[in-house]
């Protein structure tokens, strides 16, 4: 079974830029989330889809991030206009969603920032 | 106040030794999750071992176990006889309210991790 996909791997660019990240979850996985873990951090989630709907997006900085997950795949974060402190690996994960259970995050490989 | 506390910035142990990596948790809800993740220095978050609020027993897979002591609200992380391959980063996380419905926000929340360094 093929894990969560994410691209770019690296990116880098100068401040005031814009950026987009994308992840493709499990397949069947109807729960996608975006975490960002800032270096020496654990990762801080930003965003949760329930299928193609937001479930908590309370952390996300709204004046300059969004994200989408159109038809309830794959999602994409993006980043206008990008801060220094914006520099972070990007973390995508998935879950099944069941009624009960562990329901274990599954992640993908990440996305580096770097805001020059 | 942190809700996932991991005292231990950095260990080094020695090959084939065990090791507990710690973990202390807050939180006021009786319905909780707690997971374990391991992330190698290539960066993507393995799952290790998950331990639910209302599990009896300590959770086990394979070489890790999971020492949970509910009363004193601590989720420690035993890995037996450590590999080379062990060393990385480790992240203690919890998921506050198990009972889903709906769809609520479930999503997990990480202590700032133990570097851990198996030496030869």
């Amino acid at each position: 079974e093929a894990g969560v996909a994410q691209s770019p791997r690296y990116k880098i660019i100068e401040k005031r830029q814009s950026v987009a990240f994308w992840c493709n979850p499990i397949s069947g996985h109807a729960t996608l989330y975006w975490y960002q873990q800032i270096l020496g951090q654990g990762p801080k989630l930003l965003i949760q889809f329930q299928n193609n709907g937001v479930v908590d997006d309370s952390q996300l900085p709204k004046d300059r991030f969004s994200a989408e997950r159109l038809k309830g795949v794959d999602s994409t974060l993006k980043i206008q206009p990008a801060k220094l402190e914006d520099s972070a690996v990007y973390l995508c994960a998935s879950s099944l969603r069941k009624l009960a259970g562990t329901d274990t995050q599954y992640f993908g490989p990440g996305t580096r920032l770097t805001v020059l | 106040a942190q809700k996932i506390t991991q005292t231990q910035p950095g260990m080094f142990v020695q090959e084939k030794e065990a090791v507990t990596l710690d973990c202390t948790y807050d939180t006021s809800d009786p319905s909780y999750g707690l997971f374990w993740y391991k992330q190698p220095s290539s960066g993507e978050m393995i799952f290790l071992i998950y331990q639910g609020s209302y599990d009896q027993q300590n959770a086990t897979e394979g070489r890790y176990s999971l020492n949970f002591q509910k009363a004193r609200k601590s989720a420690n992380l035993v890995i037996s006889a450590s590999q080379l391959g062990d060393s990385a980063m480790y992240f203690c996380a919890m998921r506050e309210g198990l009972e889903y419905s709906g769809g609520g926000a479930d999503g997990l929340t990480f202590g700032k991790g133990t570097h851990l360094i198996i030496q030869p």
